[in-house]
């Protein structure tokens, strides 16, 4: 059975500092997604890593896959208030022909003037 | 524009009634999902559905049923059986094929239990 483990759950920071937030998977995966969730809303997508060394960056956020550790990253540099939400990672069975996309617990951002 | 419409957006039920829960895309995708939410969690995988008349159990699909007659539309039905149906739902979609194959998600619905 596929395991998708975040941590930590909930993250505290304040504006201007540097963290990051580990995704790691139980089953081997070419396929890993970020999402970010605002309260109440629904799930935008951040994020899609397609191979082991990818790395995508949107402004303050960068995303990195490593396959062989089943370990995905999302690093967050000099954080602002606008980047307060819940963050998910996504895992992808399809290449298992399942369809399947199997998500993290989430980690949920605070970020303080 | 292109998106997927899910409806209704709040929903309160009787202890004991079955309700339907819509949704519907227009992005020629494939594939379908329905996740649930509960407060301070991730999402669960009820259903998904990667071809018109052909869908397969996620999770947590007990006390669920859905149906895929049509390639935009995939309702989700919470019956009586599901023990603990206030959640917030979530249909998404996706083309299928290989590729990116990044999820849309729709606005959500959330589903209250009297």
């Amino acid at each position: 059975e596929l395991k998708v483990e975040q941590n930590p759950l909930f993250l505290s920071m304040q504006e201007g500092k540097n963290y990051t937030i580990y995704c790691n998977y139980s089953t081997t995966s070419d396929r890993l997604y970020w999402y970010r969730q605002d309260p109440g809303k629904s799930l935008e997508s951040l994020f899609v890593l397609l191979s082991n060394g990818a790395v995508k960056q949107e402004g303050r956020l960068m995303a990195s896959l490593d396959t062989k550790a089943r370990l995905s990253t999302l690093h967050i540099t000099a954080a602002v208030h606008d980047l307060s939400a819940t963050y998910f990672c996504a895992v992808d069975l399809l290449w298992r022909n399942t369809g399947k996309l199997i998500f993290g617990q989430g980690t949920t951002l605070q970020v303080k003037p | 524009d292109g998106g997927i419409t899910q409806s209704p957006k709040y929903l309160f039920r009787k202890e004991g009634q079955n309700v339907t829960l819509s949704c519907e895309q227009n992005l020629n995708h494939d594939a379908m999902y329905w996740y649930r939410q509960d407060p301070g969690q991730g999402l669960r995988l009820i259903y998904y559905s990667q071809i018109v008349n052909d869908f397969q159990k996620g999770d947590i699909a007990e006390g669920y049923s859905v149906s895929r007659e049509k390639k935009e539309s995939f309702p989700l039905t919470v019956t009586s059986a599901q023990k603990n149906p206030t959640a917030f739902y979530l249909c998404a979609s996706r083309p299928g094929d290989s590729g990116a194959n990044v999820l849309t998600f729709g606005a959500g619905s959330r589903l209250t239990v009297l």
